[in-house]
């Protein structure tokens, strides 16, 4: 199993630029979510989805679109590219959801993004 | 609203040292509480987790104990090595499906 893997691992784009950064787990995970971490502020949840065809915002939705199509992708759009974009962005998966149960989330190795 | 709370670092050891980092949380209910681990360049590994009070993670020589009375999951170690060196999040689930995270907490350790 290669678990949960992002793509791409560095980007860089120009403001107002889109791009999609790529999630895909293989471990039949019904709940996913994208996080960002920035320097003194922790993980900070984006979106998350509960299962295919179902996504809800975070903390921090604005300026992020997200689908979920299949139960194994979970891509993050970038609508028009900001500077305060500039963030390492984690996926993460967990088996469970709807209950209070401490299921182990399961993150990518992030994806490092400038906006320039 | 939901918050966790760690101390800022970065935390320098020697080896062999005992470490502590320091984590409370203001939660509603009766959360799960977790400390994650992330190593240079790499995502976020479970360390250890606990789901009710008095319960006691453990995982690689670190510990950390649910105190629901000072809502507190203190981490430790008795003796701590180079390779401990990371960064290390303190979490509890709020909500059936999210995690909320403390900011982090650098370790760094000399040999």
């Amino acid at each position: 199993n290669a678990g949960v893997t992002q793509t791409p691992k560095f980007q860089v784009l120009k403001t107002g630029q889109s791009m999609t950064l790529q999630c895909a787990q293989d471990m039949n995970h019904e709940y996913m979510s994208w996080y960002r971490q920035d320097p003194g502020m922790g993980l900070r949840l984006i979106h998350y989805s509960v299962g295919a065809g179902i996504t809800d915002q975070g903390e921090v939705p604005n300026g992020y679109n997200v689908s979920r199509s299949t139960t194994e992708d979970f891509p993050l759009r970038l609508l028009s590219a900001a500077p305060s974009q500039t963030s390492v962005y984690f996926c993460a998966t967990r088996k469970g959801w709807g209950q209070p149960l401490p299921d182990t989330q399961y993150f990518g190795p992030g994806t490092r993004l400038t906006v320039l | 609203g939901d918050s966790v709370t760690q101390m800022e670092g970065p935390v320098t050891l020697s080896e062999e040292a005992f470490l502590t980092i320091n984590c409370t949380y203001t939660a509603t209910g009766y959360p799960s509480l977790f400390w994650y681990v992330q190593y240079p360049g790499e995502g976020l590994q479970l360390l250890l987790k606990a789901t009710k009070a008095d319960d006691k993670g453990s995982n690689k020589g670190f510990e950390a104990t649910y105190r629901k009375e000072t809502t507190s999951f203190h981490l430790e170690k008795g003796s701590v090595q180079v390779s401990d060196s990371a960064v290390y999040f303190c979490a509890f689930n709020s909500g059936y499906s999210t995690l909320t995270f403390g900011k982090g907490t650098m370790l760094l350790v000399s040999p």
